[in-house]
């Protein structure tokens, strides 16, 4: 069964404090992993889309990275307004059925950057 | 260019009673997905649309829900009669294309109370 988990489940920083939260993921036929975030009372806002181990992608201060086996979103000086909780999902490739791709989400890190 | 729209964004029912969400896409996408976010944890899909066909309903609970998207546009989730453990927020999200992106544009969702 493919799994998605993300760590820590929380996260508390002070602002500026450089850290980086994980998604590692045990799924067979991996077609990407993708970087979510997601505020309080709103749906999830897209943030990166990795497809190789090796890759990786930018966007402010926030940086994703990919291995065969997780991913990493670095945070690099965060800010309060960074605050939110951060969702990985990956897709992978069905054989079966009517649809051939299947998206899971894990369960997200709570990060809180305090002033 | 408008997001993707749903109502009602709050709800409260009572057990047995029916309730429906509706969801308008983002222009032009012809992809629309149902995910059901319980408190604590990431999205769960519960159908996925292309176009007026349903491609992934394997993880729709038949027996009391039921969705429609008409003329491939809108679409309308249904719950009848409602149980205590389907109070949740219910996230729609469509996408541009079907196959191959996990780029999905969220609604801020519709949060089901059931007392």
């Amino acid at each position: 069964e493919d799994q998605v988990t993300q760590s820590p489940e929380a996260l508390r920083l002070q602002e500026g404090e450089s850290s980086s939260l994980n998604c590692s993921y045990t799924v067979s036929g991996l077609r990407g992993l993708f970087w979510y975030r997601q505020d309080p009372g709103k749906g999830p806002e897209f943030l990166f889309t990795l497809y190789s181990a090796g890759e990786e992608k930018e966007k402010e201060r926030l940086k994703a990275t990919l291995t065969k086996k997780e991913s990493f979103l670095h945070i690099t000086a965060p800010k309060p307004e960074d605050s939110a909780t951060y969702l990985c999902a990956v897709q992978v490739r069905l054989y079966s059925g009517g649809s051939n791709y299947k998206l899971t989400f894990g369960k997200g890190t709570l990060l809180t950057v305090n002033p | 260019e408008a997001g993707v729209v749903q109502s009602p964004r709050y709800k409260i029912i009572e057990k047995k009673q029916p309730v429906a969400f509706w969801c308008n896409p983002i222009s032009g996408h012809n992809t629309l997905y149902w995910y059901r976010q319980n408190l604590g944890q990431g999205p769960e899909l519960l159908i996925r649309y292309e176009n007026e066909e349903a491609v992934d309903d394997s993880q729709l609970p038949k027996d009391r829900f039921s969705a429609e998207r008409l003329k491939g546009v809108d679409s309308t989730l249904k719950i009848q009669p409602a149980e205590l453990g389907d109070s949740a927020v219910y996230l729609c999200a469509s996408s541009l294309v079907g196959r191959g992106t996990g780029e999905l544009f969220f609604g801020e969702g519709s949060r089901l109370t059931v007392l």
